[in-house]
């Protein structure tokens, strides 16, 4: 999702779906690239990573699809969940500078 | 493992007051610290990179002498915010490298949220 000034992008998938969560990130030099989630009053919890030399990695219930040409990052949850309801930030990396954060997108599962 | 700790959670206090956060990297040694500050509904924003043994970089348009960092041993980063006001309320979390990682994640702590009377 993109950011639209401070409102927060949401999702809402029904209990069961599968969730497809985008980022769009700016640096085409990034090597390596991270999901988090966090849920409301917590830190970020570290999901899924990728590096620059894949375009697809798989997890637990979890995928991120890489796109380098076009700059783009996925993250795709099978059969979401309500523990799966939080705001997910994707996050670049330029190799070992800091991490530069996405805007986020609030994920909400519906029963 | 990568457990990182920080305290308080929780901090309400009167305008003027200086208010210290830790961070503690509980089963591994940090020589990277991150500190991070974020408005509701906002994503992250880095604040400071804390160096074990050397003084913290600051981000553009962060007031050093406001947000003291404090990185004295491996396994702690303290930040300080010097006379608080009710603009400095907001969530900080904190964030360690494990050292001589390269394309590895970030672990964070849980945050604190601060609240200026």
């Amino acid at each position: 999702g993109e950011s639209v000034g401070l409102h927060l992008p949401t999702l809402s998938v029904q209990e069961g779906d599968n969730s497809i969560i985008n980022c769009a990130y700016s640096n085409s030099a990034s090597d390596y690239f991270i999901w988090y989630k966090q849920e409301s009053g917590k830190g970020p919890q570290f999901i899924i990573d990728i590096r620059s030399n894949m375009d697809k990695r798989q997890g637990q219930r979890v995928t991120v699809l890489l796109n380098k040409t076009v700059k783009h990052l996925s993250l795709q949850i099978a059969a979401t969940q309500p523990g799966d309801s939080a705001v997910y930030f994707c996050a670049e990396n330029n190799y070992g500078q800091n991490f530069v954060f996405g805007p986020g997108t609030r994920l909400s599962v519906l029963p | 493992g990568a457990v990182v700790s920080q305290h308080p959670s929780w901090v309400i206090c009167k305008s003027g007051t200086s208010v210290k956060i830790e961070c503690r990297s509980l089963d591994f040694q940090a020589t990277t610290m991150f500190w991070y500050r974020q408005f509701p509904k906002q994503s992250l924003m880095l604040m400071a990179t804390s160096n074990e043994g050397s003084k913290a970089t600051y981000e553009q348009g962060v007031e050093k002498d406001k947000f003291l960092i404090n990185h004295a041993s491996l396994t702690l980063s303290t930040l300080t915010v010097t006379s608080a006001h009710p603009e400095d309320s907001s969530f900080y979390i904190c964030s360690a490298l494990t050292p001589g990682t390269y394309n590895q994640p970030q672990h964070f702590g849980d945050g604190t949220r601060l609240s200026i009377l």
